[in-house]
């Protein structure tokens, strides 16, 4: 079974719509992310959490917002959905003990493709 | 802020090829650095990283020198294979900001 999987893996909404996308881990890592892909721009960091009490905004963060249930659970909300959040996103996560200071490893998810219509 | 120049791709070789992908970084500090790969309908997966300048990452044929006079990580190898046909991308942790700085990535197509 895959380490860090997302739920859906495939979602097409329309303009307006209220949508979640979940991660899930089973690494027992305390730091997760989401980050978009778009075509050329490379990945871009929407949240991250280094531990159920802390979230943080990334570079993209207007439009999104996340909770985290759990260590092992990180979800994102797209609150009104527009077309221009019609991208590919991932979770990742990475273990903070690994870090030393030299940044640690980030395992990803298989991504969820979003088509906002 | 910290940033990291990829070349433009897309790259396209025939197999046995040399591969080079170029990237380039800024950062205050001194960052650790990273390529990862992210094959067809997957997520990407480190490949490599070098955590200090002369530093040589390796892994599967790929090799990368961390560069700290020239601020280069470029992405090497000598034979490229049909299953090496993915997208590359160069990231830079820095431990003042404990993130990855992603380059936009690189697709690489290997034709047999």
């Amino acid at each position: 079974d895959a380490d860090v999987t997302q739920t859906p893996r495939n979602r097409i909404t329309k303009t307006g719509k209220r949508i979640m996308l979940e991660c899930s881990q089973t690494k027992g890592h305390d730091r997760m992310y989401w980050y978009r892909q778009d075509p050329g721009l490379g990945l871009r960091l929407i949240y991250y959490s280094f531990d159920v009490k802390d979230i943080n905004k990334g570079e993209i963060s207007d439009g999104y917002s996340v909770s985290r249930q759990a260590q092992a659970k990180f979800s994102l909300s797209l609150e009104s959905a527009i077309p221009n959040q019609t991208a590919l996103y991932f979770c990742a996560t990475s273990d903070l003990s690994a870090n030393q200071g030299f940044g640690e490893t980030q395992y990803f998810g298989p991504g969820t493709r979003l088509l906002v219509l | 802020g910290d940033s990291v120049t990829q070349m433009e791709g897309p790259v396209t070789l025939s197999e046995e090829a040399f591969l080079t992908i170029n990237c380039t970084y800024t950062a205050t500090g001194y960052p650790s650095l990273f390529w990862y790969v992210q094959y067809p309908g997957e997520g990407l997966q480190l490949l490599l990283k070098a955590t200090k300048a002369d530093d040589k990452g390796s892994n599967k044929g790929f090799e990368a020198t961390y560069r700290k006079e020239t601020t280069s990580f470029h992405l090497e190898k000598g034979s490229v294979q049909v299953s090496d046909s993915a997208v590359y991308f160069c990231a830079l942790y820095w431990g003042g900001s404990e993130k990855l700085v992603f380059g936009k990535g690189t697709k690489l197509t290997v034709n047999p």
